[in-house]
């Protein structure tokens, strides 16, 4: 069976500290990694992707991959209120299979 | 451009009663997915299509649930009988082209039909 796992919190952060979420895949045929964000009530929508061993940034998001390691995590940093969110780790599952299982995701709560 | 779009947005039925649910993926998408999200089990790929065709439906949690894609533009997950255990939100996603690696070809979400069993 292959899977995501995440901590499903949940993490409270202060504002303006930096949030650290973290995610482990089983499958090591997996090749993309994305993080969404699904605020209370609503789809999820994507923040980041990344498929490469090392660190993506885009604005305040960093993503990082670890495939050796099986890890992926997201940097929230200078966090915001409107941050606060289920934020969900998800996987392809490799070789070429076309679909992408998702962890249960991470609540994150951010402290005004 | 229209996003995915599902229907119902809200069903409350009674056990035992068959649900349809629909979605219009975006259009020029060839991939079409049906996901189920509760609180236990997180979101969950019950089946997805390509072109059509289902690929992969070993998410489908037993007889009770189908799915069809009779065209480009329509799908529907159907449950008869339904039963408590099967309230949750249902969500259709839709991407086009193959592979994964470029942004462009992220999934994208409906905004959900929340069913309830009682």
């Amino acid at each position: 069976q292959k899977e995501v796992e995440q901590n499903s919190g949940p993490l409270s952060v202060p504002e303006g500290a930096i949030a650290s979420l973290n995610c482990t895949y089983s499958d090591r045929g997996s090749q993309s990694f994305f993080w969404y964000r699904q605020y209370s009530g609503k789809s999820p929508e994507l923040i980041m992707f990344i498929y490469s061993n090392g660190d993506k940034e885009d604005g305040r998001f960093t993503a990082q991959l670890n495939k050796a390691s099986q890890y992926v995590s997201l940097l929230i940093r200078d966090s915001q209120p409107s941050d606060s969110a289920t934020y969900l780790c998800a996987v392809n599952t490799g070789g070429r299979d076309d679909k992408i299982i998702f962890g249960k995701g991470t609540r994150l709560h951010i402290l005004p | 451009d229209a996003g995915v779009i599902q229907s119902p947005r809200h069903e409350v039925t009674e056990m035992g009663q068959e649900v349809t649910l629909r979605c219009k993926p975006i259009s020029g998408h060839d991939y079409l997915f049906w996901y189920r999200q509760t609180m236990m089990r997180g979101l969950e790929l019950l089946i997805y299509f390509n072109n059509n065709v289902p690929i992969d439906d070993s998410g489908m949690p037993e007889d009770r649930f189908s799915a069809k894609m009779p065209n480009a533009s329509f799908s529907t997950l159907k449950i008869q009988p339904s039963e408590p255990r099967d309230s949750a939100v249902y969500f259709c996603a839709s991407r086009s082209g193959t592979g994964w690696f470029y942004a462009g070809n992220t999934i994208y979400f409906g905004e959900g039909s929340w069913l309830t069993v009682v």
